[in-house]
C-alpha cells in the first residue's frame, strides 16, 4: 500500500496569512494526488485533482503543486471560511489512501 | 444538482450485518464509478471500496475484503454496501461518493450515515 504522510498535523494562522500543507507519498505516484477540505460534521469537498488542477467552483487562492512523492497545498490568503481540516489522497493504485489530515485553526 | 443520500446506518452488535444504501440523483449514475469512504469518530478518512459503471470491477481495502460487498443497481440509481461480520473498529460515518474513473478522486459526496458496532 502507498502511505501518505501529511505535515503539519495542525497549524494556527490568521486571516490573510499564506498557509502551506505538505503531503509525502511512500512511493512515486506521478501526479495522481487530490486535496480535500472537510469542515466539522460535513462531507469532504474536493479542492484539487491531478496535483495542481483546481476543481470547478474552488477559489483560486487554493493551489497545488508537486509530483512523484512530494506535494503541497497552498492557501495564498486565508479566509474565515477556510478554517477546516485538509486531506491529501493518492489515486495511483489500490487501495486508495488518504493522509492523516491537517487542521487549520484560528490563531 | 448532484445528490447522494445514504441510509441504512445504525447500531449493530459485533458479528452482525448491515446494508447501506446510497440513492443518487442529478447525474447519469450509470456513467460513473462509485465509492464508499468511512471516517471513524474523531479520525481521518479511509477509502473502503469502489465499483465500476456496470459492476464488473470492484476494489476493496484489505481490512474489509471478504466481509463487505459493494454493488449497484443502475436501474434504481442506487449504490449498496453489504457489511457482514462487523467489528467495533468498523464504527464510522460511511460516505457514498462519485468518481469519474477508477483513478480519479471523489468529486461529489453524500452527507454520510453513522454505523456503530457495539454490544
Amino acid at each position: 500500500d502507498i502511505q501518505m504522510t501529511q505535515s503539519p498535523s495542525s497549524v494556527s494562522a490568521s486571516v490573510g496569512d499564506r498557509v502551506t500543507i505538505t503531503c509525502r507519498a511512500s512511493h512515486g505516484i506521478s501526479s495522481w494526488l487530490a486535496w480535500y477540505q472537510q469542515k466539522p460534521g460535513k462531507a469532504p469537498k474536493l479542492l484539487i485533482y491531478l496535483a495542481s488542477s483546481l476543481q470547478s467552483g474552488v477559489p483560486p487562492r487554493f493551489s497545488g503543486s508537486g509530483s512523484g512523492t512530494d506535494f503541497t497545498l497552498t492557501i495564498s490568503s486565508l479566509q474565515p471560511e477556510d478554517f477546516a481540516t485538509y486531506y491529501c489522497q493518492q489515486t495511483k493504485s489500490f487501495p486508495l489512501t488518504f493522509g492523516g489530515g491537517t487542521k487549520v485553526e484560528i490563531k | 444538482e448532484v445528490q447522494l443520500v445514504e441510509s441504512g446506518g445504525g447500531l449493530v452488535q459485533p458479528g452482525g450485518s448491515l446494508r447501506l444504501s446510497c440513492a443518487a440523483s442529478g447525474f447519469s449514475f450509470s456513467s460513473y464509478w462509485m465509492s464508499w469512504v468511512r471516517q471513524a469518530p474523531g479520525k481521518g478518512l479511509e477509502w473502503v471500496a469502489n465499483i465500476n459503471q456496470d459492476g464488473s470491477e470492484k476494489n476493496f481495502v484489505d481490512s474489509v475484503r471478504g466481509r463487505f460487498t459493494i454493488s449497484r443497481d443502475n436501474a434504481k440509481n442506487s449504490l449498496y454496501l453489504q457489511m457482514n461480520s462487523l467489528r467495533a473498529d468498523d464504527t464510522s460515518v460511511y460516505y457514498c461518493a462519485r468518481d469519474v474513473s477508477n483513478t480519479s478522486p471523489s468529486d461529489s459526496w453524500g452527507q454520510g450515515t453513522l454505523v456503530t458496532v457495539s454490544s
